[in-house]
This record gives structure tokens, sequence and C-alpha cells, in this order.
């Protein structure tokens, strides 16, 4: 699986969104890019993924750049709840099957 | 309904005890995965099971760590004579399918603590 890059942490404003990069400059053309956060003292939770389209979904939007190296996660309106580690995957559809988790982007919202 | 569960949710062992964590997934799931997360990282891939066979067990870090799910639904993670490097977050996840592609629904972890 192609290697992720995440800044280690991130502030946003309650109410505002919040936009999470990551950078996948390997990425091959079979490779979907997920999204998970972790609460603390929880376990990770599925948030979206995507190939080369961009996604929505009630929680999140997800941004895919045209040449795929890079992603954007957003939160339109971030919340207290919302502070969590987020972790870019990226994972080759349908042959595999396992998580790769990097060390994530700590998000802090703050009121 | 019911998402995973994991018990305990902390567990303290001596140097050198044998320690056994538990995992229920979500009923009728036919992958089950464990994860390892140390302290400040990112969880790592231990092992792989669909319905009752162990197929993928590359991440355990040693013969020390055996895992099982003998009927296909529970799973244990056995840790025998734990190492102080053993201490981190135990965490279990299922996903419907054959986990292909599947979103993993994960447990709350086993925080374990070797003294």
């Amino acid at each position: 699986d192609a290697k992720t890059t995440q800044p280690p942490s991130m502030d946003c404003a309650e109410g505002r969104a919040a936009n999470l990069p990551c950078n996948h400059s390997t990425i091959s053309g079979n490779e979907y890019v997920y999204w998970y956060r972790q609460i603390h003292s929880q376990g990770p939770q599925y948030i979206i993924h995507g190939l080369k389209n961009n996604e929505t979904n009630e929680m999140a939007s997800l941004i895919i750049t045209e040449d795929r190296k890079s992603s954007t996660l957003i939160l339109p309106h971030a919340t207290l709840r919302d502070t969590a580690v987020y972790y870019c995957i990226v994972r080759v559809g349908g042959s595999n099957y396992k998580l790769t988790f990097g060390k994530g982007t700590l998000l802090t919202v703050n009121p | 309904g019911a998402g995973v569960s994991q018990s305990p949710r902390y567990k303290v062992a001596k140097r050198g005890q044998d320690v056994a964590l538990r995992c229920d997934p979500i009923s009728g799931h036919v992958s089950l995965f464990w994860y390892q997360q140390a302290l400040g990282q990112g969880p790592e891939f231990l092992t792989y099971f669909q319905n009752e066979a162990q197929l993928d067990k590359s991440g355990l870090p040693s013969d020390r760590f055996f895992a099982e799910r003998p009927e296909g639904s529970v799973s244990t993670l056995k840790i025998q004579r734990t190492q102080q490097e053993d201490s981190a977050v135990y965490l279990c996840a299922s996903s419907p399918g054959t986990g292909r592609s599947d979103e993993q629904f994960f447990g709350p972890g086993t925080r374990l603590t070797v003294l």
C-alpha cells in the first residue's frame, strides 16, 4: 500500500470547517483513499473512502485531486466531539484487507 | 445493534504472566482482525481471520502471541510470558464480508500494562 503523509496536528474553531490534508504521491491506480478517526480511548471509526471522484456522506466530504496524489477530508461544521486523531489510509480495493495506519493528524476543535 | 466488544478493558500483568484478551465481533461478521497500538502510534495489524480460518498472522510479533477463533465468532488473543514491550492497546475489528475493501468496525480495545 502507498505511504501517506499527514501533518501531526491541526486546530479548528468550533462551527468552522476543518480541512485535513493527506499526501499520497505514490498511490497506484487501483488504490482507494480511506479516512478513519480515533477519539481518545476509543477504537478507530470509519469516516469515508473514495477512488477518484469526490465523495460526501453524513459525516464528511472527501476531495481527491485530479492526479490523485493528495486528498482533503472536510468536516463542514466541526464540533468539540470531532476532536480526534484522523488517519488517512491508502488501500488496494478488492484485494487487500488489513489497514495500514500511520500516525495521523490530531485535530483539536476549540470552543 | 451491538458493536464490537472487548474484555477486559484494562489488564495489568506481571512480567512473565500469560494473558488472554477476548473479542466479541458484530454478529454475523465474517472477518475479524487484531491490531496492536503502542502509545502515540497508529494501530498495527497483527492477524486476520475469515470465519474460523486464520488467513494471515504475519503481524504477530513473536511466537508468544497466539490468536484463535474456533467457532468463527468470538476470538481470543493470547500472549504468553508477557514482556514490558507488550504493553499496548489491543484492538479488535470485524467486517461483514471477506474484509476486502469492507469498512472495519473496531472495538474499544484492551489496554495491557505489563509491569
